[in-house]
């Protein structure tokens, strides 16, 4: 089965560090790319990152720019997020998705469940 | 900035065809080639439901449909069910690499 599961959110003080984890199954990993979506509550999706097959390209929506770094490790099929200096707005639900394609074609076919991101201030 | 415009809300009744529009007004979504649409159901992941404007993923109902003409891209709902109460998002990939989704609309089945 075609999973992925999210990991690592949780609630933190303003400016302290997160990394989420989201590790993959069913497919082959390395021929993705990979996605990194947001939604704060009540809000609609985000995009925010995303990751080439290989890792040699990766992209960032202006919003975390410079705060926020994408990484994979395909020997363990595991796609990172990095998240620095959060701030309360950083709140929402990250989820991972998988695009149908090496490059990002921005059609995120595979989903994660969402791991929750809360940042008080 | 990239935006995605979609309305609000869209209603139907059971059986009838609804159109959702997304028009892109910004120029940085180039030729709109890469346009997704998303449905979500509360407290759910998106599902993608079209994806390179008019193509449709392996086990979603054929009664989706997506098109496109200009700077606007429609999602079409045919035969509305029930099940098809959901919001829906369209997305495109923009000229520097990133991804902008729709303001979003809920549809209604009535």
């Amino acid at each position: 089965e075609v999973q992925l599961v999210e990991s690592g959110g949780g609630l933190v003080h303003f400016g302290v560090p997160l990394r989420l984890s989201c590790v993959a199954s069913g497919f082959t990993f390395n021929i993705y790319a990979m996605s990194w979506v947001r939604q704060a509550p009540g809000k609609g999706p985000e995009w925010i990152s995303a990751i080439s097959g290989s890792g040699a390209d990766s992209h960032y929506a202006d919003s975390v720019k410079g705060r926020f770094f994408v990484s994979r490790d395909n020997s363990k099929k595991t796609l990172y997020l990095q998240l620095n200096d959060l701030r309360p707005d950083d709140t929402a639900l990250y989820f991972c998705a998988k695009d149908r394609n090496n490059g990002l074609v921005a059609a995120l076919e595979i989903w994660g469940q969402g791991t929750m991101v809360t940042v008080s201030s | 900035q990239s935006a995605l415009t979609q309305p609000a809300s869209v209603s139907g009744f059971r059986e009838q065809s609804i159109t959702i529009p997304c028009t892109a007004t910004s120029g940085d979504v180039g030729d709109y080639q890469y346009v997704s649409w998303y449905q979500q159901h509360p407290d759910k992941a998106p599902k993608l439901v079209i994806y390179g404007v008019t193509n449709r993923p392996s086990g979603v109902s054929n009664r989706f449909s997506g098109s496109k003409s200009g700077n606007t891209a429609s999602l079409t709902i045919s035969g509305l069910q029930p099940a098809d109460e959901a919001d829906y998002y369209c997305s495109s990939k923009t000229t520097s690499s990133t991804v902008v989704f729709g303001t979003g609309t809920k549809v209604t089945v009535l």
